[in-house]
């Protein structure tokens, strides 16, 4: 079964608006870390947010924000005020603390396209 | 700065040609990992190493090898490359491993003609 779902392959939205891209989990854990990674067209992969399981408050750094609902193991990326530079891959990831190989597991990724 | 460097980050070569993909991280963390990433697949974990001298499998081990004799480096070693092994390659670090975020390398392109 998978463990991280990103069900949107693709997407396109227009310059300036708010976006939302989704992420549901599967695990057992009690403790697990979520993580948002985005990769642009030049390969590189790019921390952009982290919510611990414990954390009640979701996480933000700066445009991004983590819209995190543990009920329903949800982990949404939502952008602000997106950008043309904001065009790329996102990659939902989730760490259990229970896995001894402290394995980021990775969902498929959204390609996000900015239009102007 | 604090960042993992890899290199080369690009590389084409030929079956059976053995070769190495240094990783190093300036940020003294414990945990090294390698990835590889294919259209489809998302990232794989190939190997871990939790400290020096200290490493095992992950999820794709077959046809790599690893090293970690030094704190900051964690090559990655392929004997001998098939074209099954093309892909995009990342080393990764953090500190402590079970909640802190992961640092990628820039990644390494490596094509097996």
């Amino acid at each position: 079964a998978q463990k991280i779902t990103q069900t949107q392959p693709g997407m396109f939205v227009q310059e300036k608006e708010a976006v939302t891209l989704d992420c549901t989990y599967d695990t057992s854990d009690q403790s697990y870390g979520l993580f948002w990674y985005k990769q642009p067209s030049s390969g590189e992969m790019i921390f952009l947010i982290y919510q611990g399981s414990y954390d009640e408050q979701n996480a933000t750094e700066g445009r991004y924000s983590l819209n995190f609902q543990k009920a329903r193991k949800s982990a949404n990326l939502v952008i602000s005020a997106s950008q043309l530079g904001d065009s790329a891959m996102y990659f939902c990831a989730m760490r259990e603390t229970m896995d001894s190989n402290y394995q980021l597991i990775w969902g498929a990724g959204t390609k996000l396209i900015i239009k102007p | 700065e604090a960042q993992v460097t890899q290199n080369p980050r690009y590389l084409i070569t030929v079956t059976g040609k053995k070769l190495t993909v240094t990783c190093s991280q300036n940020m003294n963390h414990e945990y090294m990992s390698w990835y590889r990433q294919d259209p489809g697949l998302g990232l794989r974990q190939i190997y871990y190493s939790m400290n020096v001298e200290v490493t095992d499998k992950g999820d794709v081990p077959e046809g790599y090898k690893v090293s970690r004799k030094e704190k900051r480096n964690f090559p990655l070693i392929l004997e001998s490359p098939s074209p099954n092994q093309t892909s995009l390659y990342f080393c990764a670090s953090s500190s402590p491993p079970s909640t802190d975020t992961q640092y990628f390398g820039p990644g390494t392109r490596l094509t097996v003609l």
